[in-house]
């Protein structure tokens, strides 16, 4: 059983376009984020949701929404994508002491 | 305010050697501090992390990492390369017990190769 699964893994799409990414983690965890990873492997924590509880809101344009129907869901919805959407974005869930279990990511291109 | 640095961002060894990933920290308040490493089109994963205790931590893969206060770092080493390390190394550090520890700081990453 995948611990933190996220879906779809590769993302390809038109500018202006809306999507989503789902993420789901079985560990029991009560905190869950967002991350984004550009081409340079640089880290950005975009959400964090404790307990469907937002927590952390970056400063992460208004077209990214996250919706956590529940603990164990995180979902991230992208409004009227842009070139710079482009990255490869992490959900991961979280235990005490900020361990933090990623899901294998999902790669958008946005052309 | 926290910060992490991880001193080059491309680091290279043969098969066998040391391996040396530097990281340094600041931070106002008694720190946690981790290493993770994510290879190639995968997510990240634990390697090993600090919290209290014994300041020398030992990780998966023969990986291990020192705490030193008073020089601020956590430098992770192992001792004989494997190819199979071959990957990006990321340093984090967050608040610990006494601050708001779900935000985790993170280094630029350290890139390894490991050469036949």
């Amino acid at each position: 059983d995948t611990a933190v699964s996220q879906t779809p893994k590769y993302l390809v799409t038109q500018m202006g376009n809306d999507k989503s990414i789902k993420c789901e983690q079985n560990l029991g965890h009560d905190t869950m984020y967002w991350y984004k990873q550009d081409s340079k492997k640089f880290l950005k924590i975009m959400f964090s949701y404790n307990n469907k509880e937002l927590i952390i809101n970056e400063t992460v344009p208004n077209r990214f929404s996250p919706k956590s129907p529940d603990k164990a869901h995180l979902n991230l919805h992208i409004n009227s994508l842009e070139l710079g959407d482009s990255a490869v974005y992490f959900c991961a869930s979280g235990s005490g002491a900020n361990v933090l279990t990623f899901g294998a990511g999902s790669r958008l291109t946005v052309l | 305010a926290q910060s992490v640095t991880q001193l080059g961002s491309h680091v290279s060894v043969s098969e066998g050697a040391l391996v040396l990933l530097r990281c340094n920290y600041s931070s106002s308040v008694p720190p946690y501090l981790f290493w993770y490493v994510q290879y190639p089109n995968q997510g990240l994963q634990l390697l090993l992390k600090y919290t209290t205790g014994a300041t020398l931590v030992k990780g998966i893969n023969g990986f291990e990492a020192e705490f030193k206060k008073s020089e601020t770092s956590f430098h992770l080493t192992k001792p004989s390369a494997h190819m199979s390390d071959a990957a990006e190394y990321f340093c984090a550090v967050s608040p610990g017990a006494t601050g708001n520890n779900r935000k985790l700081i993170w280094g630029l990453g350290t890139s390894l190769a490991v050469n036949p």
